[in-house]
């Protein structure tokens, strides 16, 4: 089946470490964004690809880091100068044409909790 | 910067009852407008895609209109089940896509 995968699901970080969240697609689409959610907040961009070995900042992305090496991966690291790192991250992916706008697709999120 | 709002932020229908929900945004310059079905703890479903030249999109039970020049769409659904119970979040696309902060919807049986 053709869809986005998130690991993992729940992710426990301490203070003072980086941790390193998936994304994976089998869509073929060039498109790939990383997601924050916080309760009674809408989604907030942190960082976008729309294409390998390329991409930019989004809103939100301080403390983030990303890389995009092949289509279908988009990691996305939050590093220990994330101050408030406690959220639900959602990975996202569309494609990139000029001839139609896209839909997004998204995954099934990774919670992340700092102890 | 575009602005996405959802009214009400929650919503208790009784079974079986017809509702809309409500997405207004401030720029109209949009491409497209997308609703999603967001379960607790899991990611987002794509319901309906309106094309910035489309009117309204139908989907089984849901139907979704868009009104560019009032910065408007609705989501409609249509006889109402317990099974609809979510938050329904719209966005819409410019030069990238910015979210609502959803609608919660409760159908009680």
């Amino acid at each position: 089946d053709g869809g986005i995968t998130q690991s993992p699901k729940y992710l426990f970080r301490k203070e003072g470490q980086n941790v390193t969240l998936s994304c994976e697609q089998n869509l073929n689409h060039d498109a790939m964004y990383w997601y924050r959610q916080d309760p009674g907040q809408g989604l907030r961009l942190i960082y976008y690809s729309q294409i390998v070995n390329d991409f930019q900042k989004g809103d939100i992305a301080e403390g983030y880091s990303v890389s995009r090496e092949k289509k279908e991966s988009f990691p996305l690291t939050v590093t220990s100068a994330q101050k408030n790192p406690t959220a639900f991250y959602l990975c996202a992916s569309s494609i990139d044409s000029p001839l139609w706008w896209p839909e997004a697709f998204f995954g099934q999120g990774t919670r992340l909790t700092v102890v | 910067k575009q602005e996405v709002t959802q009214i009400p932020a929650a919503l208790s229908v009784p079974e079986g009852e017809n509702l809309v929900l409500n997405c207004s945004f401030t720029d109209s310059a949009i491409y497209n407008l997308q609703w999603f079905r967001q379960d607790p703890g899991k990611g987002l479903t794509s319901l309906l895609l309106i094309q910035s030249s489309q009117r309204e999109q139908t989907s089984g039970r849901l139907n979704a209109s868009l009104d560019k020049s009032s910065g408007r769409s609705t989501l409609y659904i249509a006889a109402s089940q317990p099974g609809d119970s979510a938050t329904y979040l719209c966005a819409v696309l410019l030069n990238q896509f910015y979210f609502g902060t959803g609608t919660s919807l409760t159908v009680i049986p």
